[in-house]
């Protein structure tokens, strides 16, 4: 089955640098890369996602990539405010084949100083 | 709408009780989840049900039955609790079409 690796745990910065979050896959069949976020104590939400037919998505402060040669996808977040302090889980699915399970990373812990 | 709901918010159970978990979800959405999410070890899934009349074993399925009652809801039942499975529980639904998955609130579960 997929195995999904996620890097680093923990991550601290201070506001207005930049993060980024690195993962890999081993299902060289997954296609779907959601990246989730969940703040102290809530559900985990999606927050941006791509597919195997494009290399990179924007939204605002938020940017994923993708190198399906290497089976590594990345989030990055710029100009980092308090507020995306928070746990981001990635994960990575064969969407629309018989499959409709995701596989999660164990997480990073993204701290925003002030 | 509410979205996917989830009852209870937290129990306590003692070493061999037994208990049923709650999902529900208004947004016709075909496929239902349940994980559990310990310290760590991310989100682990531990039963799906891709549609309607069907269920599958994820990555944890010892100790857990489910049953998806109908399109809405899908349970998770403990037939007898161990320490082990003192963890949060999320219930989560998705589309087909877009494979978004929409988290309940979770259950926050001890065994004693």
């Amino acid at each position: 089955g997929e195995n999904v690796e996620q890097h680093p745990s923990t991550l601290s910065v201070q506001e207005g640098d930049s993060a980024v979050i690195k993962c890999t896959y081993s299902d060289s069949a997954s296609n779907y890369f959601p990246w989730y976020k969940q703040e102290l104590g809530k559900r985990p939400q999606l927050i941006i996602d791509i597919r195997s037919n494009v290399g990179e998505k924007k939204d605002q402060r938020i940017a994923v990539t993708l190198n399906k040669t290497a089976k590594h996808f990345s989030l990055h977040i710029t100009e980092t405010q308090p507020e995306d302090s928070a746990v981001y889980f990635c994960a990575a699915s064969n969407f629309g084949g018989s499959n409709y399970k995701l596989t999660f990373g164990k997480g990073t812990l993204l701290t925003v100083n002030p | 709408n509410a979205g996917v709901t989830q009852t209870p918010k937290f129990q306590v159970l003692k070493t061999g009780q037994s208990m049923t978990l709650q999902c529900a979800q208004d947004m016709n959405h075909n496929s239902m989840y349940w994980y559990r999410q310990d310290p760590g070890m991310g989100l682990r899934l531990i039963y799906y049900s891709a549609s309607e009349g069907t269920t599958d074993k994820g990555e944890v399925p010892n100790g857990y039955n489910v049953s998806r009652l109908n399109k809405r809801e899908f349970s998770l039942r403990l037939e007898s609790a161990a320490p082990s499975q003192t963890s949060v529980y999320f219930c989560a639904s998705s589309e087909w079409v877009s494979n978004e998955q929409f988290f309940g609130p979770g259950t926050r579960l001890t065994v004693l």
